[in-house]
């Protein structure tokens, strides 16, 4: 069956600090993955998504960077965190085509101080 | 472009009461809308999408493609329904979600 890894599931980083969240799939191949962020009292917002290594499509401008080095690892990046960094992220996979649920990672939970 | 809308950020509901949560997009074309939730301590999961057409939980859904909308429903509610309810929206074949902000539901015994 497939499972989805996210980790740290909180993290406090100070200002200015670099980042590094990371996401894996096991069982399948060729996902579609995503980085969502919640931020408080709003949504889910879609940050970044990848259809296969080395391809990565940015949503929204921001702070933040990801990379998919491996076929099923996308991992999101800051180099100086900022103060509206904090919220609360999210990695999912799909697979792709028509008709596909979204499955989600467990959260990271981000204070940036 | 594509929006989904969430009125209600908390719903308070008695045990055995009906529920609803309101949820209204705007986007041009075919849309493929869902249902996440996200009970406490677990992941974010779909609830239910509106090609389904099925009954998840006691829950339904129906596509009203004149009024835009995308109500959840339930005629009597349960404890365990407590939980934070997403309305999403799927506009593209990239899997992209548009969710709302989401609608906290307390079901009080």
């Amino acid at each position: 069956s497939q499972t989805i890894h996210q980790w740290p599931a909180t993290l406090v980083q100070p200002v200015g600090s670099p980042l590094s969240l990371e996401c894996t799939v096991e069982g399948t191949s060729n996902p579609n993955l995503y980085w969502y962020r919640q931020a408080a009292g709003r949504g889910l917002q879609l940050l970044f998504y990848s259809v296969g290594i080395g391809q990565i499509s940015s949503e929204v401008p921001q702070n933040l960077s990801a990379s998919r080095p491996q076929d099923r690892q996308f991992i999101l990046s800051s180099k100086k965190l900022l103060l509206s960094d904090s919220g609360f992220y999210l990695c999912a996979w799909t697979m792709p085509g028509e008709n596909t649920e979204a499955f989600f990672g467990q959260g990271t939970r981000l204070t940036v101080v | 472009a594509q929006r989904v809308t969430q009125p209600e950020k908390l719903l308070s509901v008695f045990k055995g009461a009906p529920v609803e949560l309101k949820c209204n997009y705007s986007y041009s074309g075919s849309p493929e809308l869902f249902w996440y939730v996200q009970y406490s301590r677990q992941r974010l999961q779909l609830l239910l999408r509106h090609i389904s057409r099925e009954s998840i939980k006691g829950f339904t859904a129906d596509l009203n493609k004149g009024e835009t909308s995308f109500h959840l429903k339930k005629p009597f509610a349960q404890e365990e329904d407590s939980a934070m309810y997403y309305c999403a929206l799927k506009a593209d074949s990239w899997g992209k979600l548009q969710f709302g902000a989401g609608t906290q539901v307390v079901v009080t015994p």
